[in-house]
């Protein structure tokens, strides 16, 4: 079954570490998606890709980084200058996002989502 | 800049009932998509419903509906006979004519209880 693959579900870190949390879809979607989530919040984008080699920064980018080496792979580092990483992380993928069509709000699917907790 | 809000941090409900999750959204884009999302416990956000700015109409699929104002500005989802199952945080979120950046409010958490 096509789908997201986020690993690993929970995770914890010292200060002071970077942290790498995976994303692997085989949908063939061309753009990807990190999201993070705290309580009371909702969802907040960190960074996005709209095709393979190319990312763009969300609203809460600083204290992250994203490759996108390959279209179904887009992992998200969580590094020591984020000041409060402890959070829930979800990827998303869908179509392309740069077609200026009338379908072109597209529907994201999500992974189940990791959890990262700094001690 | 856009915006959703949903003021209903959580809502209890006894198993049978009629639920509705309010969300008003703000934009100054005369298209756009209104979208709902489910999160049961297991995390994963689940695509309930899509309305573009152009369509009006109300729509019903099973037990849930859907009421788009636009005079209000709100997209408000209605779950008639709640079930168990229907506990989750639900999201509802916006995103401009093109592009898929999704801005979502903050959540609805419902209980159902039997």
């Amino acid at each position: 079954d096509g789908g997201i693959t986020q690993s690993p579900k929970y995770l914890f870190r010292k200060e002071g570490q970077n942290v790498t949390l995976s994303c692997e879809q085989n949908l063939n979607h061309d753009a990807m998606y990190w999201y993070r989530q705290d309580p009371g919040q909702g969802l907040r984008l960190i960074y996005y890709s709209q095709i393979v080699n190319d990312f763009q920064k969300g609203d809460i980018a600083e204290g992250y980084s994203v490759s996108r080496e390959k279209k179904e792979s887009f992992p998200l580092t969580v590094t020591s200058a984020q000041k409060n990483p402890t959070a829930f992380y979800l990827c998303a993928s869908s179509i392309s996002d740069w077609t200026e069509t009338e379908s072109g709000a597209n529907v994201l699917t999500f992974g189940a989502g990791s959890r990262l907790t700094v001690l | 800049a856009q915006k959703v809000t949903q003021a209903q941090t959580e809502i209890s409900v006894v198993e049978k009932e009629d639920v509705t999750l309010d969300c008003v959204y703000e934009t100054r884009d005369t298209t756009y998509y209104l979208f709902w999302y489910k999160q049961p416990p297991s995390g994963e956000l689940v695509f309930l419903i899509r309305r573009n700015s152009f369509d009006e109409q109300n729509e019903i699929s099973g037990r849930y509906s859907w009421n788009f104002q636009k005079s209000t500005s709100s997209f408000n989802f209605t779950i008639t006979a709640s079930q168990v199952v229907d506990s989750a945080v639900y999201f509802c979120a916006l995103s401009e004519a093109r592009g898929n950046k999704l801005v979502f409010g903050a959540g609805t958490i419902l209980r159902v209880k039997s």
